[in-house]
C-alpha cells in the first residue's frame, strides 16, 4: 500500500527565516512526486511535480527536490504570505494504463510570522 | 475563469437526506477525480472517470455513494442517506491524460 508521510506536522517561522518541509513515501513504483500549497477553505494549488530522484524544481521561494525515499520543499526567506498547508503526494506507477488517483501525507501547516 | 469549478461550494443537509455536488472540469482535460478531505488530513481518493468510463470506483466508501459523467464532461457525486460522518469537504480534480492534477474549490458538506 503506497503511504506518505510528511514533517512536521505543523512549523512556525519568523519572516526570513529558511527552513523544509519532509515528505517520505513509499509507493510501489513511482510514477510522480506532487507538492500542492492549500490554504483554508479551498482546494489544493499546485506548486511542483516531480519524476526522478535527484530531480529539483524552483518557483520564487520554494524549492522541491526528490530522492529515493523523500523529498524536500525548502523555503528560502519565507513572508507571511507562504503561510498554508503544504501538501505532498504520490502517484504510482500501474501497468495497462491504469490509475488509482494520488496518495497524500496529512499535511505541513505553515506559519509564517512577521 | 478557465479552472476547475465546484457547485454548491457550501451544503448542509440533515442525516437521512440525499445531496448531489457538481464538478466541472478544465475543458480539454479528459480525466476527472473526486476526492474527500476531513479536517487534518490530506485528501482521499474516491473515483475517476477518464472521459465518460468510470475505471475506478472500488474506492467509493459505501454503496450510498456514486458519481456519474455522462457526456465526459462535468461530473455529479451523490451521496445518499447521508450520515454525520459524510461531513467533509469534498474535491474535484481534472488532468490531461495521466498528466498533473488541477483540484476544484471543494463543496463543504455539513451533515446535521
Amino acid at each position: 500500500e503506497d503511504q506518505v508521510t510528511q514533517s512536521p506536522e505543523a512549523l512556525r517561522l519568523q519572516e526570513g527565516e529558511s527552513s523544509s518541509l519532509n515528505c517520505s513515501y513509499t509507493v510501489s513504483g513511482l510514477r510522480g512526486l506532487f507538492w500542492y500549497r492549500q490554504d483554508p477553505g479551498k482546494g489544493p494549488e499546485f506548486l511542483f511535480t516531480l519524476y526522478s530522484a535527484g530531480e529539483e524544481k524552483e518557483k520564487e521561494r520554494l524549492k522541491a527536490t526528490l530522492t529515493k525515499k523523500e523529498s524536500f520543499l525548502h523555503i528560502t526567506a519565507p513572508k507571511p504570505e507562504d503561510s498554508a498547508t503544504y501538501l505532498c503526494a504520490v502517484e504510482a506507477m500501474y501497468s495497462g494504463g491504469g490509475a488509482d488517483g494520488l496518495t497524500f501525507g496529512k499535511g505541513t501547516h505553515l506559519i509564517i510570522q512577521p | 475563469d478557465t479552472g476547475v469549478s465546484q457547485d454548491p461550494r457550501h451544503k448542509i443537509t440533515k442525516r437521512g437526506q440525499n445531496v448531489t455536488f457538481r464538478c466541472d472540469p478544465i475543458s480539454e482535460h479528459n480525466r476527472l477525480y473526486w476526492y474527500r478531505q476531513t479536517l487534518g488530513q490530506g485528501p482521499e481518493f474516491l473515483t475517476y472517470f477518464q472521459n465518460e468510463a468510470q475505471l475506478e470506483k472500488s474506492r467509493l466508501l459505501s454503496d450510498r455513494f456514486s458519481a456519474e459523467r455522462p457526456k465526459g464532461s462535468f461530473s455529479t457525486l451523490e451521496i445518499q442517506r447521508t450520515e454525520q460522518g459524510d461531513s467533509a469537504m469534498y474535491l474535484c480534480a481534472s488532468s490531461s491524460g495521466s498528466d498533473t492534477q488541477y483540484f476544484g474549490p471543494g463543496t463543504r458538506l455539513t451533515v446535521l
